[in-house]
């Protein structure tokens, strides 16, 4: 069954920890994104990756990370420096870069504490 | 770099009415504008697209219009339904070579029966 997972579904994080949020595809795309999902401001780009080994920070990268070793597997690290990283996060990929049709996962709600 | 508005924030109806949200963008150079449909903790997915050459496209009950000269472009909802009820997002392409798409802050529809 083809899709797009992220894992953990829900997390929480004490001030000053680095977490890892987990998203991994099986529709060998080559395109993969991650957006901040906040209430009231739409989806926004944090960074996203056309091929593997590569990537680009989006609109607002500060105080994350990604890495891109696998085609199939693209991870965020929220660090400490992320100044409000409460908010819930989406994970997607394309076929065809930006102009095609994004398939997103379910998302992971990070709590900061 | 790209701009998205999009209006209403919030839009309620009665079922069978129709609804018509409303984006506009600032980048001459966009040409992707698809809708994603976003339920109440669900992903979004895709609802409809349209390129830059059309200037019109319908699938059952949903259309989206485009104005390239105006800059703006609609989602129409015709015969809408309880189960249309959800947060939906316009995006457009940010006219570079990568094609990122810069969404819009969202609308909540609400239909009534």
């Amino acid at each position: 069954d083809g899709g797009i997972t992220q894992s953990p579904k829900y997390l929480f994080r004490k001030e000053g920890q680095n977490v890892t949020l987990s998203c991994e595809q099986n529709l060998n795309h080559d395109a993969m994104y991650w957006y901040r999902q906040d209430p009231g401001q739409g989806l926004r780009l944090i960074y996203y990756s056309q091929i593997v080994n590569d990537f680009q920070k989006g609109d607002i990268a500060e105080g994350y990370s990604v890495s891109r070793e696998k085609k199939e597997s693209f991870p965020l690290t929220v660090t400490s420096a992320q100044k409000n990283p409460t908010a819930f996060y989406l994970c997607a990929s394309s076929l065809a870069g930006g102009l095609g049709e994004l398939f997103f996962g379910e998302g992971s709600r990070l709590t900061v504490l | 770099g790209e701009n998205v508005e999009q209006h209403p924030s919030t839009l309620s109806v009665q079922e069978g009415d129709s609804a018509v949200i409303k984006c506009t963008y600032s980048d001459s150079a966009s040409n992707y504008f698809p809708w994603y449909k976003q339920e109440l903790g669900k992903r979004p997915q895709l609802i409809i697209d349209i390129r830059s050459n059309v200037g019109e496209k319908k699938d059952q009950r949903i259309a989206v219009t485009l104005n390239k000269t105006a800059k703006h472009f609609s989602l129409h909802i015709t015969e809408t339904q309880p189960e249309d009820s959800a947060v939906y997002f316009c995006a457009a392409s940010d006219g570079g070579s990568q094609g990122n798409l810069i969404f819009g802050k969202g609308t909540k529809l609400s239909v009534k029966p």
